[in-house]
């Protein structure tokens, strides 16, 4: 079975700090990774996946992630957020050959002016 | 093009009442998902469907019945609710597992029971 850990409920940074949402997981075959955002009272948008290749991938809004898999990690990262960032984001996992996305609790990011 | 519409947007029902909820998608997709999303709790999958006519259990199915009669639609109902089915339920569409696209989810319907 696949689980994914979302270890930071809520993450408050400055606006223009950098900011990392961190994202683990456990799965014994091979698995494809998402992240997620949800803005207040809507649903979620996906905001960038890996499926295979380049380790580093971009989304959209400036964010990136990294996969890991010597540490099964996937976490994302923005160099400046804006407040317009503020919003729930969601780590999910798929494994190969499975009709299920399987969720991570989410971690709520609070941009400060 | 709407993508994925969730009917109603609200809705406050009183323990034991009844109701059906809507997912429509107008994307062709072949699996379809409803999930809940409880604080601290993230989203739990209820039930899915991989095709017309088929639906399958996921990790919290327990107090809800589903019907894919239609390719493009996914209903969620609830007979006799409870307190605890109190929760913002979401519905998500996906057009093949196997090239990985990710869900196009609906707005979501806020559901509250006393």
């Amino acid at each position: 079975a696949q689980s994914v850990t979302q270890l930071d409920s809520q993450v408050p940074v400055f606006e223009e700090a950098p900011v990392e949402l961190r994202c683990n997981y456990s799965s014994s075959v091979s698995v494809y990774l998402f992240w997620y955002v949800q803005y207040p009272n809507q649903g979620l948008q996906l905001l960038l996946k890996y499926l295979s290749g380049s380790t580093l991938v971009k989304g959209i809004n400036g964010f990136e992630a990294e996969f890991n898999k010597s540490q099964t990690s996937f976490h994302l990262r923005k160099p400046s957020v804006h407040i317009s960032d503020t919003a729930e984001y969601f780590c999910a996992v798929k494994a190969s050959g499975t009709y299920k996305y399987i969720f991570g609790t989410g971690t709520r990011l609070k941009v400060l002016a | 093009n709407a993508g994925v519409t969730q009917t109603p947007k609200f809705r406050v029902l009183k323990t034991g009442q009844s109701m059906t909820l809507l997912c429509a998608q107008d994307m062709n997709h072949e699996y379809m998902y409803w999930y809940r999303q409880d604080p601290g709790m993230g989203l739990r999958l209820i039930h899915y469907s991989v095709g017309e006519g088929t639906t399958a259990k996921g990790e919290v199915p327990d107090g809800y019945n589903v019907s894919r009669l239609k390719k493009q639609n996914f209903l969620l109902g609830l007979e006799s609710a409870a307190p605890s089915q109190t929760s913002v339920y979401f519905c998500a569409s996906t057009p093949d597992v196997g090239v990985n696209y990710g869900y196009t989810f609906g707005s979501g319907t806020r559901l509250t029971v006393v």
